[in-house]
């Protein structure tokens, strides 16, 4: 079973168009989290929910907005598409909200804008 | 095989032998650290952490080395060996949040 899981895994799409990404974990945590891994691989958080409330946002563009129905599900939706949002957006997990535990993360999805 | 310095985006390694990879990291309050490892088309898997209170951690082949005096973690791996070859970040815990440091690209050499 995988514990932290993300739809879709590779992703292509045009400037300007609005898509969603999916995460869901099976770990019975409380946090999840939204990463973006850039071309030279740095790893920069995103946002972080606890217990559906929205507990980090790290300064990101009002275009992305994350929502979680549940503790198990936390969705990211972008507007309005750039080029400079092609990455790799990774979802992750941890037990309890001060991340005193280490952190679960998905397989990633690899956006593309053209 | 040793990374040195702030950051070494490459570490060649011969097969068998010990890697140690280096990592500098930025805030004096952060009191958890991680070390993770990244495998081409795959998220990041941990390896193994380590508490502010502590200066070592070993695990299956790894070990931790912590100096808060010059904010300087470690991580060893023994006897290294070809599935080691990966992207290795560290990531230090601080605002209740995991910040990650820039990879280092390990390739073992058989």
């Amino acid at each position: 079973d995988t514990a932290v899981s993300q739809t879709p895994k590779y992703l292509v799409t045009q400037m300007g168009n609005d898509k969603s990404i999916k995460c869901e974990q099976n770990l019975g945590h409380d946090t999840m989290y939204w990463y973006k891994q850039d071309s030279k691989k740095f790893l920069k958080i995103m946002f972080s929910y606890n217990n559906k409330e929205l507990i980090i946002n790290e300064t990101v563009p009002n275009r992305f907005s994350p929502k979680s129905p549940d503790k198990a599900h936390l969705n990211l939706h972008i507007n309005s598409l750039e080029l400079g949002d092609s990455a790799v957006y990774f979802c992750a997990s941890s037990q309890g909200q001060f991340m005193n535990t280490e952190a679960f993360f998905g397989q990633g999805t690899r956006l593309t804008v053209v | 095989g040793e990374s040195v310095g702030l950051h070494l985006p490459t570490l060649s390694v011969q097969e068998g032998d010990n890697s140690i990879i280096n990592c500098a990291y930025s805030n004096s309050a952060s009191d958890y650290f991680i070390w993770y490892k990244q495998e081409s088309g795959k998220g990041p898997q941990f390896i193994i952490d380590i508490r502010s209170n502590m200066d070592k951690r070993q695990g299956q082949r790894v070990t931790v080395l912590l100096n808060k005096t010059v904010k300087h973690l470690s991580l060893q791996i023994a006897a290294t060996q070809p599935g080691d070859s990966a992207v290795y970040f560290c990531a230090e815990k601080a605002d209740y949040k995991l910040s990650f440091g820039a990879g280092t690209t390990v390739t073992v050499r058989a």
